[in-house]
């Protein structure tokens, strides 16, 4: 079946530090790949997404890039703020019907000033 | 524009009890998800609906637990005789369709406790 796997947190920086989540995947056929965050006291949102291999997905200033080879997603960002702080979710949609999300145990970041 | 929403915002039960958790999707949204998300997990899928249908159930854990979207918009998740482990946060979600690489739009969640 298709899984997710998410380095484990808490990732801790300090601002403007560069910032790596690894995310890597098993699944069948060419699935859609997703990264979700969900900052203190709010729901899940989309951060990103890549619907096919080589895509990259960016928003906010967090890129990943859809690498079928190594089957991965990894969440980058160049320089973070206090306000990044939240967990992150790494998430693949089947290419088959239906779109229900399959997500990786989530990452937290904390990022201090 | 309004949001998923979900009620209660929290629920706290007895062991062996009946429950049901409500879901509003955004207006228009054909596509409706539930899943459950344990402390420090990620969301597990539960069920998914298109339209008024259950397209599919796989997730549900065990018969104990069924969910309804008798008009295609509000979907209800009832979990029966209720455990201890059923306690989670439920998250419901939806999409304007289920088509490949769409958003799922999430409402805050239903936090359920089992006592």
């Amino acid at each position: 079946g298709n899984s997710v796997t998410q380095m484990e947190g808490p990732v801790t920086l300090s601002e403007e530090a560069f910032l790596t989540i690894n995310c890597t995947y098993t699944a069948t056929g060419y699935p859609s790949l997703f990264w979700y965050v969900q900052y203190p006291g709010e729901g899940l949102q989309l951060l990103l997404k890549a619907t096919k291999a080589d895509d990259k997905g960016s928003n906010k200033g967090f890129e990943a890039t859809y690498r079928k080879e190594t089957t991965s997603f990894h969440l980058e960002k160049g320089s973070v703020q206090v306000s990044d702080s939240a967990v992150y979710f790494c998430a693949l949609s089947p290419s088959n019907a239906g779109n229900m999300l399959t997500f990786g145990g989530g990452t937290r970041l904390m990022v201090k000033p | 524009g309004a949001g998923v929403s979900q009620t209660p915002s929290n629920k706290v039960t007895e062991k062996g009890k009946y429950v049901e958790l409500r879901c509003d999707p955004i207006s228009g949204h054909t596509a409706l998800y539930w899943y459950r998300q344990s402390l420090g997990q990620g969301p597990e899928f539960l069920i998914y609906f298109q339209g008024t249908g259950a397209a599919d159930d796989s997730g549900l854990p065990n018969d104990r637990f069924f969910a309804v979207r008798p008009e295609g918009s509000v979907s209800t998740l009832k979990i029966q005789r209720t455990e201890r482990g059923d306690s989670a946060v439920y998250l419901c979600a939806s999409s304007p369709s289920p088509y490949r690489g769409n958003e799922q739009f999430f409402g805050p969640g239903t936090r359920l406790t089992v006592l």
